[in-house]
């Protein structure tokens, strides 16, 4: 049950993309496409952005997408705005109804 | 609306023990995946434990000294924890699971083990 790898950090300018990577093994991302991503403001509980790799619940905006190839799944941050500016994690089913986070990503909005 | 309070935080010694509690609404927990993510202070997220339909699992971290329940009378779901340590401090999340993803969350109580 080791964590999914993720960059410490990201940053980009208002109007540009970001995209986060999330490296996992052939044993999680790279057996099942049950990839989820959170959003977490400081101080406050995570928020699900993505869920089955590219599905995005009701209410959140599609400047945020989802993609996986192989053992690493993608978040993209289009269109980056400063309330972008947040903690991201990946997390991702490994069997046996056991799940795996992410290291998680600290984005900057320059 | 679906709401998820968790209670029952707070300092405890090493090697002690400390049962969570989170009350759900909105939701039942006898027929959804409810699960406890726990986020160690700067730290990232860590699945710990779900239940479901009678099942329970856990992380390899916490295997043999957390158990989580329910109760479905109260539609409560609790987690169990005894020989604490101190690397099991943090904010524990009570979240519910569907389709692969935590869609719901509660607001997170605090653990601190400590002497």
């Amino acid at each position: 049950q080791s964590a999914l790898t993720q960059p410490p950090s990201a940053s980009g300018s208002p109007g540009q993309s970001v995209t986060i990577s999330c490296t996992g093994t052939s044993s999680d991302v790279g057996a099942y496409n049950y990839v989820s991503w959170y959003q977490q403001l400081p101080g406050k509980s995570p928020k699900l952005l993505i869920f089955e790799v590219t599905q995005r619940p009701s209410g959140v905006p599609d400047r945020f997408s989802g993609s996986k190839s192989g053992n690493t799944a993608s978040l993209t941050v289009s269109g980056l705005q400063a309330e972008d500016a947040a903690d991201y994690y990946c997390s991702s089913y490994a069997g046996s109804n056991i799940y795996v986070f992410g290291t998680g990503t600290k984005v900057t909005v320059l | 609306e679906l709401q998820l309070v968790e209670t029952g935080g707070g300092l405890i010694q090493p090697g002690g023990s400390l049962r969570l509690s989170c009350e759900a609404s909105g939701v039942t927990v006898r027929t959804n995946y409810m699960s406890w993510v726990r986020q160690g202070p700067g730290q990232g997220l860590e699945w710990v434990s779900t239940i479901y339909n009678g099942g329970t699992y856990y992380a390899d971290s916490v295997k043999g000294r957390f158990t989580i329940s329910s109760d479905i009378s109260k539609n409560m779901v609790f987690l169990q924890m005894s020989s604490l340590r101190a690397e099991d401090t943090a904010v524990y999340y009570c979240a519910r699971r569907l389709y692969g993803g935590y869609d719901y969350w509660g607001q997170g109580t605090l653990v601190t083990v400590s002497s």
